[in-house]
């Protein structure tokens, strides 16, 4: 079964860090572009950052770049969201999805999400 | 940067009922680069469809979806009590990579 699954999510002050994780299965991750959305409580969904499937080419939404950091590790099936300077605003629940892009561009698998407050 | 407007924010229909989805960009977008998601609460978003027009895998073919250039449609011919959601059109943008509409929700009348 393909099956992403998040972790790491939790309560941090604002200033803090916190890294999430993404472990995927059931397809050849090393293969695949990834992405991280989220989407804060109440709110719709925010595209925060998007990695190649070798890793070598990153984009970040305005509202993250400089703050977070995204990575992947293909021999260990993982992506990660290294997340530092956490704000209010970030607070949501974090997604990790599989892109799908080559003649048509979605993301067609996604992880049912790890939840980020940050709270004084 | 591309901005999608998705209208009604909110549909209040019956179970039976026709529902007509709609997703408006800035500029023109590449049917290939537009997709419709379901959400239902306390679950992640669902592919329903790719390229403007494609059901992904195991969608019913009650859901549709139509359109081209700025303007493209999401229809959910006959609603079933499992279709009260919130759907999100989506498109790609090359270095901002994806931008989201805001939503429609679908409740039950």
């Amino acid at each position: 079964e393909v099956q992403l699954v998040e972790s790491g999510g939790g309560l941090v002050q604002p200033g803090g860090s916190l890294r999430l994780s993404c472990a995927a299965s059931g397809f050849t991750f090393s293969s695949y572009e990834m992405n991280w959305v989220r989407q804060a409580p109440g709110k719709g969904l925010e595209w925060v950052s998007y990695i190649s499937s070798s890793g070598s080419t990153i984009y970040y939404a305005d509202s993250v770049k400089g703050r977070f950091t995204i990575s992947r590790d293909n021999a260990k099936n993982s992506l990660y969201l290294q997340m530092n300077s956490l704000r209010a605003e970030d607070t949501a629940v974090y997604y990790c999805a599989r892109e799908l892009a080559v003649d048509y561009y979605y993301m067609d698998v996604w992880g049912k999400g790890t939840t980020v407050t940050v709270s004084s | 940067e591309i901005v999608l407007t998705q209208s009604p924010g909110t549909l209040s229909l019956s179970p039976g009922e026709r529902a007509t989805l709609s997703c408006r960009a800035s500029q023109s977008v590449s049917s290939s680069y537009l997709a419709w998601y379901q959400q239902k609460p306390g679950q992640a978003p669902r592919l329903l469809i790719y390229g403007a027009s494609s059901r992904a895998t195991g969608i019913p073919d009650r859901f549709s979806g139509s359109g081209s250039g700025t303007d493209f449609t999401l229809t959910i011919s006959r609603l079933e009590p499992e279709d009260f959601a919130v759907y999100y059109c989506q498109q790609y943008g090359r270095h901002l990579r994806w931008t989201f509409g805001q939503g429609t929700k679908v409740e039950i009348k």
